[in-house]
């Protein structure tokens, strides 16, 4: 058990939906990862929140969003589902925002969305 | 962002050691080197890392070149529970966000 915990873990949804996955980073870690992996893909970085604040962006759609609140869970809201939207989802936290490069990153477990 | 190439897929005899190797050439001098496995369509897990000295942990050893240009993934005693899929991975720096950028990496097959 890493520590991270991610809800929910399995969701099956609509195309044009939304959806919003929650995630609860270790116990007195500040910085929060969202990654997505499909099969085609590999793991994808999303985007990183330090602190509530947003510190960098990778391949993340407009169509999806995030953010991170004062008590440090983040949510990733996904909206206008599409199908190629199907994928795991993981959140990964650590203690500090990667200043010294050193500090362990942990993965939560993953929340499987499928989009039909 | 420096990049790491490693084979796409390994074999090893359960109970043998394991040798993952990983090249990083591009490496910067502040830039840690992380192992990470993930078993199926778990969570990814961490293993070990290290920046310049060789790292060993109750999962595995990280032996890395003196240059930092490589450096090796060691199960001591593979099991059928290590057959996975190992990403080799450089930190990347804080001014581009401290993030894990995952490569294809090396899928384990642990045979009895």
């Amino acid at each position: 058990d890493s520590g991270v915990t991610q809800t929910p873990k399995h969701l099956i949804t609509a195309t044009g939906q939304r959806v919003t996955l929650r995630c609860s980073p270790r116990s007195g870690d500040l910085s929060v990862y969202w990654y997505q992996q499909s099969l085609d893909q590999g793991l994808q970085f999303l985007i990183h929140y330090y602190n509530g604040e947003e510190r960098a962006k990778g391949n993340i759609l407009e169509r999806f969003s995030a953010q991170q609140f004062p008590d440090l869970h983040s949510e990733l809201n996904l909206s206008s589902l599409e199908l190629g939207d199907s994928a795991l989802y993981f959140c990964a936290s650590s203690v500090d925002e990667g200043r010294k490069s050193g500090n362990t990153i942990y993965f939560g477990e993953g929340s499987w969305l499928t989009v039909v | 962002d420096a990049k790491t190439t490693q084979p796409p897929s390994m074999d090893c005899a359960e109970g043998r050691a394991a040798n993952l190797p990983c090249n990083h050439s591009t490496i910067s001098g502040n830039e840690y080197v992380y192992w990470y496995r993930q078993i199926h369509s778990q969570g990814p897990q961490y293993i070990i890392h290290g920046l310049k000295n060789n790292e060993t942990n109750e999962m595995a050893s990280l032996i890395i070149t003196e240059d930092r240009k490589s450096s090796t993934l060691i199960l001591p005693h593979a099991t059928l529970r290590d057959t996975a899929v190992y990403y080799c991975i450089v930190r990347v720096a804080i001014r581009r966000g401290g993030k894990l950028i995952f490569g294809q990496g090396t899928e384990l097959s642990v045979k009895p």
